[in-house]
This record gives structure tokens, C-alpha cells and sequence, in this order.
């Protein structure tokens, strides 16, 4: 069974970079698109980008002057930067997995992480 | 255009059919995906490539695409169905993702 799990700070202060990790256990992590997803508090979700697991990545346009997606496949991660947060950046962030052959179906997802930021 | 729009709310008699609808001028090139929500937790896939249920997902959930709008019907909806659901596809260019709004559901 594919397991993610995101980890990182909790609290973020405005301007600064926001950074989580998400591990992947019990499956294969090559050949595959992993993606971060975020939900500000009480409202919807929201695509931040993905990444293969050659490294290549796309983004949302929205953010992409901001995000950066890496991928560590010695030890089955990947990670998101967000730089310059601000308030409307308050969100869970979730890690998931693209189905094979699929480019925006999500298959297993991480349990989430809220990340505050505020001074 | 690059946006999905759904309906905020919809509500349904126990046991009776729903369906939830998802519109955007991508989906007459894309395929829409499902998923539902339930508070506190992470979004789980029900509907994908328009009508698949991932291993795990009830039959009476199913999906269709007409022109534009995409739909989810849940057939005799049970109470452990209340909750959000979100459609996704892509947005017009292809290269990105695009979530819906999503529509709480309740069962009455």
C-alpha cells in the first residue's frame, strides 16, 4: 500500500520560503507524477505543481514565479519551496500521487499538513 | 477559459439518486476526475477517465460527461456519503491542473 506523508513547519513567517518534504513508502516511486496540492482553510483545493521522477516539472502558472518542486529519489521524497509567503499562502498542504497514464488524477494522497503563516 | 464550476450545495433523501455537476469549456477536450472530501480528512479519487471507480469505490458511484459539464451520480446515496466533492481536469492549454470548487452534499 502507497503511503505519503508531509512534513515540515507548521509556522511560516511572511516573506519568508515555505519548505516541506513528503515521503513515499510501500510502492514504486519511479515513473511516476508526484504533485502538491494545497487548501486554504475552509475553501477549495488548489494545484501548486508536479514533478516526474526523471525531475522534469510543471507548474500553476499562479504561482510558478514562486514555487519550486525537487525530487530526491535515493530516498523516495520530493520537496516543495514557496518563496515570499504571505497570509493567503495559510493552507493544508497535501502531497499525492498522478495515476499512471493520467495527468490529473490523483491516487493517493498524503494525510496533509497546515502551514500558518504569520509573524 | 481555465475554471470549473460547480455547484456549492446540493442535497438528497436517503437512499434517493444526486447528482453533482462540474462545468468548463476544457471539459469538451478533457476528461473530468472526482473526489470526496470529508472534513478533516484527504481527498480520496472515486471517478477518473470520466467513468473509472479506483478499487474500493461503491458502484453506485459513477460519472458522464456531456459537451461541457461532467457529472458525478451517486445511485441510492447512504449517509457515509455526505461530504465535498471536487471535479478536476485540465485547463485549456493541457499542461495544467484545474480544480472545481467543490459541492458539499448532505443527506438527509
Amino acid at each position: 500500500q502507497v503511503q505519503l506523508q508531509e512534513s515540515g513547519p507548521g509556522l511560516v513567517k511572511p516573506s519568508e520560503t515555505l519548505s516541506l518534504t513528503c515521503t513515499v513508502s510501500g510502492g514504486s516511486f519511479s515513473r511516476y507524477y508526484w504533485s502538491w496540492i494545497r487548501q486554504p482553510p475552509g475553501k477549495g483545493l488548489e494545484w501548486i505543481g508536479y514533478i516526474y521522477s526523471s525531475g522534469s516539472t510543471i507548474y500553476n502558472p499562479s504561482l510558478k514565479s514562486r514555487v519550486t518542486i525537487s525530487i530526491d529519489t535515493s530516498n523516495n521524497q520530493f520537496s516543495l519551496n514557496l518563496s515570499s509567503v504571505t497570509a493567503a499562502d495559510t493552507a493544508v498542504y497535501y502531497c499525492a500521487r498522478v495515476l499512471a497514464g493520467t495527468w490529473a488524477d490523483f491516487d493517493y494522497w498524503g494525510q496533509g499538513t497546515l502551514v500558518t503563516v504569520s509573524s | 477559459s481555465s475554471e470549473l464550476t460547480q455547484d456549492p450545495a446540493v442535497s438528497v433523501a436517503l437512499g434517493q439518486t444526486v447528482r453533482i455537476t462540474c462545468q468548463g469549456d476544457s471539459l469538451r477536450r478533457y476528461y473530468a476526475s472526482w473526489y470526496q472530501q470529508k472534513p478533516g480528512q484527504a481527498p480520496i479519487l472515486v471517478i477518473y477517465d470520466k467513468n473509472s471507480r479506483p478499487s474500493g469505490i461503491p458502484d453506485r458511484f459513477s460519472g458522464s460527461s456531456s459537451g461541457n459539464t461532467a457529472s458525478l451520480t451517486i445511485t441510492g446515496a447512504q449517509a457515509e456519503d455526505e461530504a465535498d466533492y471536487y471535479c478536476n481536469s485540465r485547463d485549456s492549454s493541457g499542461n495544467h491542473v484545474i480544480f472545481g470548487g467543490g459541492t458539499k452534499l448532505t443527506v438527509l
